[in-house]
């Protein structure tokens, strides 16, 4: 298993560009997060998905959006790229349910630059 | 909203020496984890606690639950120098969201 596969490692956009970071696991697990980690700082939930076609809003949703159309794939679309969103992203994954211990797996990142 | 706070946020030890990093939350917990995040990698987890005064043991590491479910803390006993990594809570009160602690950055100097 490949385990939580994220794409590009490292990217530099302008301000005011448009770009998906791609997410994908093949554990099969319902629930994908989608966090941002600032030097120094904790993770800050952006996005999360129950499951297929389903979406909600973590602390900071603003100027990011996501979709689930499939239970292997969430990619993190981010809209007119502000410099405030130059962060590592982690994309996670775990599963929910009965007598699951809820263990995120995360993966490798990508380290995204705007200027 | 909530808010998960840790600390200290730095440590710096010798090597041998014990490490504890603490975190505490502003509401009541359900469950909470520990992640170690070594430098330029990625979060990984450790451990779930789930029931108030729980204590769980990995080799040298120590993790508690409080009494009252709104704080935990992991102690690293005689560190070593594969111990240096960066130390996240994760806590769950109700809902679908873990909300990290800040992290505690942990340097053993050999």
């Amino acid at each position: 298993n490949a385990g939580v596969t994220q794409t590009p490692k490292f990217r530099i956009l302008k301000i005011g560009q448009s770009m998906t970071l791609q997410c994908a696991q093949d554990m099969n697990h319902n629930y994908m997060y989608w966090y941002r980690q600032d030097p120094g700082m904790g993770l800050k939930l952006i996005y999360y998905s129950v499951g297929a076609g389903i979406t909600d809003k973590g602390e900071v949703p603003n100027g990011y959006n996501v979709s689930r159309s499939t239970t292997e794939d969430f990619p993190l679309r981010l809209e007119l790229a502000a410099p405030s969103q130059t962060s590592v992203y982690f994309c996670a994954s775990t599963q929910h349910g009965t007598g699951s211990t809820y263990e995120q797996y995360f993966g490798p990142g990508t380290r995204l630059t705007v200027t | 909203g909530q808010q998960v706070m840790q600390i200290p946020q730095y440590q710096h030890v010798q090597e041998g020496e014990d490490f504890t990093t603490y975190c505490n939350s502003s509401t009541t917990l359900s469950n909470i984890q520990w992640y170690k995040q070594r430098p330029g990698g990625h979060p990984v987890f450790l451990i779930q606690l789930v029931k108030s005064g729980e204590v769980k043991k990995q080799k040298r590491l120590t993790f508690q639950f409080g009494e009252a479910k709104k704080n935990s803390s992991l102690h690293i006993t005689a560190t070593q120098t594969t111990d240096v990594g960066t130390y996240f809570c994760a806590g769950r009160s109700t809902g679908n969201q873990f909300y990290f602690g800040t992290g505690t950055s942990l340097t053993v100097i050999p």
